[in-house]
């Protein structure tokens, strides 16, 4: 089992729908989570990063984390065609696991 | 964009060879982490270095080595490429010791073997 799994898609959804993108892992230790935006051929970026359970919202981005399930979401509201890029998970401790990424494609 | 940046951003080299990937951390950043992210997959972790010291250590073999400079810089050497090391080269840089806070990533280095 990988420590941290997330389904690649790809999600299909028009413009301005709310998007869940979700991960698991499966180390309890983990203690911090991000999501990073990638988009085709570039480094990826910081969108959001959380410390241990809870909700931390930013704009139109909000990550979930629920230590009890193991379970990391992202929610996108009001999508955008410029959101399409693969959104890649990633918890830790002192280093960071990967999720292989979930492809998003907003169209308008 | 992040302060990280990273050179070549493209390479193509031979089965047998030897690469240098080279790393610029954001200022104030100590401590760097490089990643390979082969096509469709995420990142994954090789090393990372804290003030000059290795201080973790994905699965990767020992022909995989890594230096880090007092500008705390690094590069990533990779010795008898093979074919799977085709790959997205990619550093990430933090000021905390740890790559478990503010980890900001450079544009990566496209590997290619043939």
């Amino acid at each position: 089992q990988k420590e941290v799994e997330q389904d690649p898609g790809p999600l299909s959804v028009p413009e301005g729908a709310i998007v869940s993108l979700n991960c698991t892992y499966s180390n309890s230790a983990f203690q911090y989570f991000m999501w990073y935006r990638q988009y085709s051929r570039k480094g990826p970026e910081l969108l959001m990063y959380t410390y241990s359970s809870g909700n931390k919202e930013d704009g139109r981005f909000t990550a979930q984390v629920d230590k009890s399930s193991k379970y990391i979401s992202l929610f996108i509201r009001d999508s955008q065609p410029s959101d399409s890029a693969t959104y890649l998970c990633a918890s830790g401790y002192s280093t960071l696991t990967f999720g292989k990424g979930t492809m998003l494609l907003v169209s308008p | 964009e992040t302060g990280v940046t990273q050179s070549p951003t493209h390479l193509i080299k031979t089965r047998g060879q030897q690469v240098t990937l080279r790393c610029s951390s954001q200022s104030g950043h100590n401590t760097v982490s490089w990643y390979q992210q082969a096509l469709g997959q995420g990142p994954q972790f090789i090393f990372q270095y804290y003030r000059e010291e290795e201080n973790g250590r994905g699965n990767f073999p020992p022909r995989f080595s890594g230096l880090q400079f007092p500008n705390y810089s690094s590069e990533l050497n990779v010795n008898a490429l093979e074919l799977d090391d085709s790959a997205l080269y990619l550093c990430a840089s933090s000021p905390t010791g740890f790559m478990n806070t503010e980890a900001f990533f450079g544009q990566g280095t496209r590997l290619t073997v043939v």
